[in-house]
């Protein structure tokens, strides 16, 4: 069965250092998202993708955070100057188009450590 | 209020047990319900989804939504050990990004 993959499993960053989070959505899903579960937390919305342009962030996806399709298969999440409360799983999410909503997909996650 | 309000539990039954997972949100809006199971250090794996009310059964699962009180439902039967998971309900809006407001999460064990 096609799966989301996501790479880095781990990801251990310095505090003020740059990080690039990658997943590969599922081949033929047109729409990506990025979600974050801080531990203890529920998983929150961080942003979608579609078109090759933002359609929605949530007010945690400030000027620190960008998105990017690089390629026909690529989906990167980079975070510039990481904080201590970047720490956190990332998730990446992928969904098919379709005449009606269709589910979200989600790979394993990226464990990012800010020390 | 919050948006989508889960007991996280935790939740402890015996091998074969019924079990019941519940989600009350406030958000009208809300047309597409599911619900992810996640194992420890695995991303959330789509169980089941729905879209608007009504019950939908599939093997051993059954989820339940009824949009006029805001509540939604999972049910478990014979419950096997490889079920110990933690239970994630989310929803979604009827707009053209569709993103997921989740719930916190129900940590379930079954005892063997």
């Amino acid at each position: 069965e096609p799966e989301v993959t996501q790479t880095p499993s781990h990801q251990v960053t310095q505090m003020g250092q740059e990080v690039i989070l990658r997943c590969v959505p599922i081949s033929n899903h047109l729409y990506f998202y990025w979600y974050r579960q801080i531990l203890g937390q529920k998983v929150e919305f961080l942003v979608s993708f579609y078109n090759n342009e933002i359609s929605e962030k949530s007010e945690i996806f400030d000027d620190q955070f960008s998105v990017e399709r690089p390629d026909g298969s690529n989906f990167t999440l980079k975070i510039r100057s990481t904080k201590l409360e970047d720490s956190a799983m990332y998730f990446c999410a992928s969904r098919p188009a379709g005449p009606v909503n269709q589910p979200q997909h989600f790979g394993d996650g990226t464990r990012l450590s800010i020390l | 209020q919050k948006e989508v309000e889960q007991d996280p539990g935790p939740l402890s039954v015996p091998e074969g047990a019924i079990v019941s997972l519940n989600c009350t949100y406030s958000n009208s809006a809300f047309q597409y319900f599911m619900w992810y199971r996640q194992y420890s250090r695995k991303g959330p794996e789509l169980l089941m989804y729905t879209y608007s009310s009504g019950n939908k059964e599939d093997g051993r699962f059954t989820a339940q939504v009824d949009k006029s009180s805001k509540y939604i439902s999972l049910f478990i039967r014979d419950s096997q050990p490889s079920d110990s998971a933690t239970y994630l309900c989310a929803m979604s809006a009827d707009r053209s990004n569709y993103k997921l407001t989740f719930g916190k999460g129900t940590l379930l064990t079954v005892n063997p």
